[in-house]
């Protein structure tokens, strides 16, 4: 079985500033995906950023990048100059196959300004 | 604007009732999943729809039913309503059924 794992429950950032979110991962599987969402306050789900087991480059979109450490079972968002819209909650979730998402319990960002 | 509509936004209903909440996929997306956030459970699968067929169950309870019709929305009835299952629920959408998922912006429901 799949498990995501956040283990901040809250982080706090000043605007402009830089913020990594945690994620560890659980799978016996070589071939899997990683995303990360973001969903503010008004509820929607967004897709951020995608990273695929076998890719060599950390992937990044915009001021997302995951730094994926595939020994270390961890896919860690940051978050480089932090806007006040980056406030939201935040999930981790990863994917077998073709099976469906596993999410994580997810990590409350809020910026300050 | 993920691509995916689903309605209602919100629905308030009380215990015993039945609703059922609808969803249309980005436009050329085949694969619909139906998934439940709530405060206790996080968020957890429900349902894959793959071009009509159901593709994979998860924590789906009987009282809950889906279908894809062939122009490829999506609707998940809901039975029987607990106060328990007062939640958001989400659909999402792939091109086939290893991609990314986008999400609806959802719909709330309320059971009274």
């Amino acid at each position: 079985a799949q498990k995501i794992t956040q283990t901040q429950p809250g982080m706090f950032v000043q605007e402009k500033e830089a913020v990594t979110l945690d994620c560890t991962y659980d799978t016996s599987d070589q071939s899997y995906g990683l995303f990360w969402y973001k969903q503010p306050s008004s509820g929607e789900m967004i897709f951020l950023i995608y990273q695929g087991s076998y890719d060599e480059q950390n992937a990044t979109e915009g001021r997302y990048s995951l730094n994926f450490q595939k020994a270390r079972k961890s896919a860690n968002l940051v978050i480089s100059a932090s806007q006040l819209g980056d406030s939201a909650m935040y999930f981790c979730a990863m994917r077998v196959g073709y099976s469906t998402l596993t999410f994580g319990k997810g990590t409350m960002l809020l910026v300050s300004p | 604007d993920s691509g995916v509509t689903q309605t209602p936004k919100h629905l308030i209903t009380a215990t015993g009732q039945r609703v059922t909440l609808r969803c249309s996929p980005r436009s050329g997306d085949l694969s619909v999943y139906w998934y439940q956030q709530s405060l206790d459970q996080g968020l957890q699968f429900l349902i894959q729809y793959y071009n009509g067929e159901e593709r994979a169950k998860g924590n789906i309870l009987e009282r809950f039913s889906a279908q894809q019709f062939p122009d490829l929305h999506s609707e998940l009835n809901l039975s029987s309503l607990e106060l328990g299952d007062s939640a958001l629920y989400f659909c999402a959408s792939a091109r086939l059924g290893g991609e990314t998922q986008y999400f609806g912006p959802g719909t709330r429901l309320l059971v009274l």
